[in-house]
């Protein structure tokens, strides 16, 4: 099974301020053959399922709002928020689906500081 | 609007079953691949299981193989969870959700529509 590790487990930013989230997976997650890494990005707010926002480690999906932005390949990756908002406050989730199992991050709860 | 909602969640004791569904609205059910994905409240998300298109491939994760078994009606719009022989830890949320796919692009494991979750207990 491919392990997903995220860090921090949890982060408090500023109004404004930008935060990282990072995500190692235990084996690369970049197929050959097409050059995609197949890594997602997620957002969970309390009491709502999660919400997809990237997918290919760095593709934005479709009325995602642009602060939002991710990058890596390989193992490597980093969801960032370029200036924080009060609406962004939630738990961050990346997943692999190079393989199955499907596996998750354990999760980062992003706060205000 | 696509929609999808869970229903089946309840208090069991170990060792009994339960079936989850899902019913889905808005899209051409059929043409995507589904998944179950499941959560300790207040832990992170656990893949469960997924299913194809017409319901000929079918995968599980380790923890459940065996006891769980996904299926789906295409003709009535519904994905279902069979669990049997619960567990305590099998208690979480349930999550079903959907396979991302457009004229574009298709991914059988990226969700972009996720319901609101039913939830099982099972008690030790």
């Amino acid at each position: 099974d491919i392990v997903m590790t995220q860090s921090p487990e949890s982060l408090a930013v500023s109004l404004g301020e930008r935060a990282t989230i990072n995500c190692k997976s235990s084996q690369s997650v970049l197929y050959s053959s097409n050059n995609k890494n197949y890594l997602t990005w997620y957002q969970q707010k309390p009491g709502q399922p999660p919400k997809l926002l990237i997918y290919s480690a760095s593709t934005r999906e479709s009325g995602v709002p642009d602060r939002f932005s991710g990058s890596g390949s390989g193992t490597d990756f980093t969801l960032t928020i370029s200036s924080l908002q009060a609406e962004d406050v939630a738990v961050y989730y990346c997943q692999q689906y190079y393989s199955t199992p499907i596996t998750f991050g354990q999760g980062t709860r992003l706060e205000i500081k | 609007e696509v929609q999808l909602v869970e229903s089946g969640g309840g208090l069991v004791q170990s060792g009994g079953s339960l079936r989850l569904s899902c019913a889905a609205s808005g899209f051409t059910f059929s043409t995507y691949w589904m998944h179950w994905v499941r959560q300790v409240p207040g832990k992170g998300l656990v893949w469960v299981s997924r299913i194809d298109t017409d319901g000929s491939d079918t995968s599980y994760a380790d923890s459940v193989k065996g006891r769980f078994t996904i299926s789906r009606d295409n003709a009535k719009n519904t994905l279902y969870l069979q669990m049997t022989s619960l567990r305590a830890e099998d208690t979480a949320v349930y999550y079903c959700a959907r396979a991302y796919c457009t004229h574009a692009l298709c991914f059988t494991s990226v969700y972009d529509y996720w319901g609101q979750g039913t939830l099982v207990t099972v008690s030790s």
